[in-house]
């Protein structure tokens, strides 16, 4: 399986300052059909997961422009520009290039 | 507005067997992969199962091989998850969501204990 690995696993954040998460895969997430599926997911406390990011880079309709995501190969980035307290949850990376589609470990955003 | 409604949670015994279902709405459920997630209690997401569209093909994690079976009904936008030889470590929030996490239900948990 391939093995998605975050860090940091907490990230303290100062309102209205920059965050970012890093994800790895441990192979490279470029498809056959040239595409790199990695997509973002925040989930808010007692909440269910919520797509940000697909495909690298494309946000999600509703998603606010804050949220960015970059990357290729096995490297990949979630940035928020200036966290919002709303922010707070955990974030996770997924590929989904190969079976089975595997998340990596999750990191907890909270405010410092 | 879109929706994916699961249902078919408990309280179940080691052993026992469980079925899972998801209602669909709002979109063309048949064109479609579905699957599901858990999460076990203060953990991370894992990929439980998936289906595409047709049915034609499907997938488990290890963890799950062998005891759990999906399966869809496309003429009731409905996917399912049969679950059989439950063990503690199956219990977790059960989550139906498209292949691509576009859409994700409000879950249903699932508890494993004697």
């Amino acid at each position: 399986d391939v093995v998605m690995t975050q860090s940091p696993l907490s990230l303290p954040v100062i309102l209205g300052q920059p965050a970012s998460i890093s994800c790895r895969s441990s192979q490279s997430l470029v498809h056959s059909d040239g595409n790199t599926y990695l997509s973002w997911f925040q989930q808010r406390p007692g909440q269910s997961p919520r797509r940000l990011i697909y495909r690298v880079s494309g946000r999600d309709s509703r998603v606010p422009d804050r949220f960015s995501g970059s990357g290729s190969g096995t490297d990949f980035t979630l940035k928020i520009s200036r966290v919002e307290a709303e922010d707070v949850g955990v974030y996770y990376c997924m590929q989904g290039t190969y079976w089975p589609r595997t998340f990596g470990q999750g990191t907890k955003v909270e405010i410092k | 507005e879109v929706q994916l409604v699961e249902s078919g949670g408990g309280l179940v015994q080691p052993g026992e067997s469980l079925r899972l279902s998801c209602a669909a709405s709002g979109f063309t459920f048949s064109s479609y992969s579905m699957g599901w997630v858990r999460q076990a209690p203060g953990r991370g997401l894992e990929w439980v199962s998936v289906i595409t569209a047709a049915s034609s093909f499907t997938n488990y994690a290890d963890s799950v091989k062998g005891r759990f079976t999906i399966s869809r009904d496309n003429a009731k936008n409905s996917v399912y998850l049969q679950m059989s030889s439950l063990r503690a470590e199956d219990t977790a929030v059960y989550y139906c969501a498209t292949l691509g996490g576009d859409v994700w239900g409000k879950g249903t948990t699932i508890t494993v204990s004697s």
